[in-house]
């Protein structure tokens, strides 16, 4: 079984760039993706299969994966990026999905 | 444009029942493995059960299996999750969501309902 490990909160400035990290043991021939998700809605899936962008999601929205950490960076970071911020991957013998806990981004 | 709507959420005593549905619309619903994640509140996304297009095969979590079922109703595009012996601790705001597949063992969730709110109290 697979541990994703997050930090519960990243703070930037608006037009600064967020990066997200999320780490885990064994994971390195895994695929990571993200999902924004705001309070209230549905979530959005920004990133796929590590680095790959869903069509509709700005280019400023990018995903990275070197070693056993998946990275996320949003670059010139809006007021409306403000939202929790998840990395997920499949757990293939477990048949399901294994979520990281969560990152809170803040736009100060 | 594909969308997921939850329903079906209440207030309800431990030890109830309660019957969540998902109806989806702008895609071929049976083409698709169904979830169910559930976010408890404060907590992170959880993910609770799914359930592959033609409805034989299913998961469970290991805090669910034996109380919830997950099912659905391809002719009407929906997916349900019938959820009894409720706890404390099923308190959530659950959101159905479909499964996408990039090769391999990799899989993501590529849409999201808005989730509906499981409220389990005394």
């Amino acid at each position: 079984s697979f541990v994703l490990t997050q930090p519960p909160s990243v703070s930037v400035a608006p037009g600064k760039t967020a990066i997200i990290t999320c780490g885990g043991e064994n994971i390195e021939s895994q695929s990571v993706h993200w999902h924004q998700h705001k309070p209230g809605q549905a979530p959005v899936l920004v990133v796929y299969d590590d680095d790959h962008r869903p069509s509709g999601i700005p280019e400023r929205f990018s995903g990275s994966f070197s070693g056993n950490t998946a990275t996320l960076t949003i670059t010139r970071v809006e007021a409306g990026d403000e939202a929790d911020y998840y990395c997920q991957l499949w757990d293939g013998a477990g048949g399901r999905a294994i979520f990281g806990g969560g990152t809170q981004l803040t736009v100060l | 444009e594909d969308q997921l709507v939850d329903s079906g959420g209440s207030v309800v005593r431990p030890g109830g029942s309660l019957r969540l549905s998902c109806a989806a619309s702008g895609f071929q619903f049976n083409r698709y493995d169904m979830h169910w994640v559930r976010q408890v509140p404060g907590k992170g996304l959880d993910w609770v059960s799914g359930i592959n297009g033609n409805g034989i095969a299913r998961s469970y979590g290991d805090s669910v299996r034996g109380r919830f079922t997950i099912s659905r109703d391809n002719a009407k595009q929906s997916l349900f999750l019938d959820m009894t012996s409720l706890r404390l601790e099923d308190t959530a705001a659950y959101h159905c969501a479909r499964l996408k597949s990039c090769g391999g063992s990799c899989y993501y969730f590529d849409l999201w309902g808005q989730g509906t709110l499981v409220t389990v109290s005394p």
